[in-house]
């Protein structure tokens, strides 16, 4: 089975820094790649789908990118309410698996 | 507004079984294929299964830890996704979610997810 790996596993930085986590895949997945947000308590939400497409609602300073093993998410100027954890999955082909998570720490 | 409510968590023994539920409404469920994830306390998300549309053939797919166990089953006349979990174990106890792939957009990812029902396997 494909591994996804997530680095780093977490993270520390201040309002309005750029961040970028990535996500690295065993075998080339393509651009089937998700990025979801996930914040104590609560219930993932969708972010990036098709490794760069911006769900619907979602704020400009989040994007995505990359293909075949490697993507990231980048956050162009973090906001308050940015801070949470960050999953990746890929999509298409069973098993969906889920990276291991970034959690976005306040600095 | 689409709205996924699960229910039927619970706790039970290692080797019994239970019954998860996901109640789909604001959606034409019968069309969206449909996916169980869960996430034991303090940790990340784990795909459990999904199960195709019917006029996709309604065929289900596993991960590995649980294949042979949990069987995944929809009543598109009710609106409702089924997990049946046998054989539970400890390491099964989580907080399970069911999502759509797909339901508004977005190719197969999971844009529409319910609250969770939290599962806890112990003596």
């Amino acid at each position: 089975d494909i591994q996804m790996t997530q680095s780093p596993s977490s993270l520390s930085a201040s309002i309005g820094d750029r961040i970028t986590i990535t996500c690295r895949a065993s075998q080339s997945i393509s651009s089937y790649l998700n990025w979801y947000q996930q914040k104590p308590g609560k219930a993932p939400k969708l972010l990036i789908y098709a490794a760069s497409s911006l769900q619907s609602g979602v704020p400009s300073r989040f994007s995505g990118s990359g293909s075949g093993t490697d993507f990231t998410l980048t956050i162009s100027s973090l906001q308050p309410e940015d801070f949470a954890t960050y999953y990746c999955q890929r999509s298409y082909s069973t098993p969906l698996t889920f990276g291991g998570g970034t959690k976005v720490e306040i600095k | 507004e689409v709205q996924l409510v699960e229910s039927g968590g619970d706790l039970v023994k290692p080797g019994g079984s239970l019954r998860l539920s996901c109640a789909a409404s604001d959606f034409i469920f019968s069309n969206v294929w449909m996916n169980w994830v869960r996430q034991a306390p303090g940790k990340g998300l784990e795909w459990v299964g999904r199960i195709k549309s019917r006029t996709d053939g309604g065929t289900t797919d596993y991960a590995a830890p649980v294949k042979g166990r949990f069987t995944i089953s929809r009543d598109d006349s009710k609106n409702t996704l089924y997990l049946q979990m046998n054989s539970l174990k400890t390491e099964d106890t989580a907080l399970y979610y069911c999502a759509t792939a797909g339901a508004g957009c977005c190719d197969d990812a999971f844009d529409f997810w319910g609250q969770g029902t939290m599962v806890t396997v112990s003596s």
